[in-house]
């Protein structure tokens, strides 16, 4: 069975300009949840969607955005990139979600902002 | 709030034992145990729950307090395939408004 797929890798954006990372989850799981992670804060919850819907928020501007389409991929976007938001960008799906289901992660996009 | 870990990090020597906690100010409903490696996905190792079940690596052992709110991995007889960074992950609550909240990460580090 495939894992978690992420696409690109790796990424360089210049400030200001907006960026759309790519994941296809395990084959049957419809939770996707998005993190970002940082030296400094470590894994930060950004969003989760389950079934084309966002069902959870964490604490991030409007910026962060995402959405899932009908096969359970989901894209994230972060519009106006600010230094700030230079992270890797891991995505985790699970069969259903929820607090006891387990969540695969993907390799992650590693997001440079110069 | 996010759960804190302790010790930040950790250097064994290949045989020994370690233990990782995870505490968290908030009454929880599972925790979740987790080990990255440098440039790598992290990769599930087990998860607790409210209540005393458990799934997981059948080599991995952990424990929950919940009255304590406070979650230990426990490595044995480490290898070097143990090195990497463990977090843990805690959820408050069992609904459909759950989310993982990590800790900033225990880095374990096994040398020959």
């Amino acid at each position: 069975k495939a894992g978690v797929t992420q696409t690109p890798r790796y990424l360089i954006k210049t400030r200001g300009q907006q960026v759309t990372l790519s994941c296809s989850p395990i084959s049957g799981h419809r939770s996707v949840s998005w993190y970002q992670q940082t030296p400094g804060q470590g894994l930060q919850f950004l969003f989760e969607y389950f079934s084309e819907t966002q069902r959870n928020k964490g604490n991030f501007p409007g910026r962060f955005s995402g959405r899932q389409f009908s096969n359970s991929r989901s894209e994230m976007n972060v519009s106006t990139l600010e230094l700030g938001d230079s992270a890797l960008y891991l995505c985790a799906s699970s069969y259903a979600g929820g607090a006891k289901n387990i969540q695969y992660f993907g390799a992650g996009t590693r997001l440079s902002v110069l | 709030q996010q759960p804190v870990q302790s010790p930040q990090a950790v250097i064994l020597r290949e045989g020994e034992d370690a233990v990782i906690n995870c505490s968290s100010s908030k009454a929880l409903y599972s925790v979740h145990w987790y080990r990255q490696k440098h440039g790598e996905a992290p990769v599930f190792l087990m998860i607790l729950l409210k209540g005393g079940e458990q799934k997981g690596h059948e080599k991995i052992s952990a424990s929950f307090n919940e009255k304590k709110q406070q979650s230990s991995l426990y490595l044995t007889a480490s290898q070097l395939s143990y090195s990497g960074t463990y977090f843990c992950g805690t959820a408050d609550n069992g609904g459909s408004n759950y989310k993982l909240t990590f800790g900033k990460g225990t880095l374990l580090t096994v040398n020959p």
